[in-house]
């Protein structure tokens, strides 16, 4: 079962503009990352923020969680056309046993 | 230090054979997951396996097994295969529970 909702579920931008994605839980948590996926291959890992955490920034990326509201965004600064790619958002429902519950992913396309 | 390797990268099947899928996890990583992504349900979590020991499983049915070895090498097997087990199954390991996950390129399973 899902976890995460993305949103928007695609995304349509030129290079250099800002991109901004969205993601609603619904569980406590104790971390929610967001990965990146390039179309047939495996998931890469951008940014992991803690539930104490309000605010992370990696390079170009900024994640934002608030926990009150239970929904996280990833900004991505400046987009080039090689941020082309699916985005999900991931959850551990607070367990500590190894699993994380993926969202259906924002799919950004950056047009060069 | 080489990342998750995968094998196959491709496979094609007839419903009602076996298959057996392998991954070597990132050196040190002795947690190993595996998931399942299709464009009808997503990223859905099959089993996550510490140590040699089987920790979580999702909801599949028992056609869907795995193990892991003791150099944390995982394989998961599908019996009886159904055309619905056509995916791109992925293997992730980690450090820690539940945080950074480094997945594999994964392997596309085709049912005919």
């Amino acid at each position: 079962s899902q976890q995460g909702e993305e949103d928007p579920q695609a995304l349509s931008i030129q290079e250099g503009e800002n991109a901004t994605m969205n993601c609603s839980y619904k569980t406590s948590i104790n971390n929610l990352q967001w990965y990146r996926q390039n179309s047939g291959r495996g998931l890469v890992h951008l940014i992991l923020i803690r539930s104490n955490e309000r605010e992370k920034h990696s390079g170009r990326l900024r994640v934002t969680l608030d926990t009150s509201k239970k929904s996280s965004s990833l900004l991505i600064t400046a987009s080039r056309a090689a941020d082309t790619a699916s985005y999900f958002c991931a959850t551990d429902r607070g367990s500590t046993l190894g699993r994380l519950y993926f969202g259906r992913g924002t799919q950004l396309t950056v047009w060069p | 230090k080489a990342g998750v390797t995968q094998t196959p990268r491709y496979l094609i099947k007839t419903r009602g054979q076996q298959v057996t899928l392998s991954c070597s996890p990132i050196s040190g990583h002795r947690s190993v997951s595996w998931y399942q992504q299709t464009p009808g349900q997503g990223l859905q979590f099959l089993f996550e396996y510490f140590s040699e020991t089987q920790r979580n499983k999702g909801n599949f049915p028992g056609r869907f097994s795995g193990r892991q070895f003791s150099n944390s090498r995982s394989e998961m097997n599908v019996s009886t295969l159904e055309l619905g087990d056509s995916a791109l199954y992925l293997c992730a390991s980690s450090l820690q529970v539940n945080e950074k996950l480094f997945f594999g390129s994964g392997t596309q399973l085709s049912v005919l």
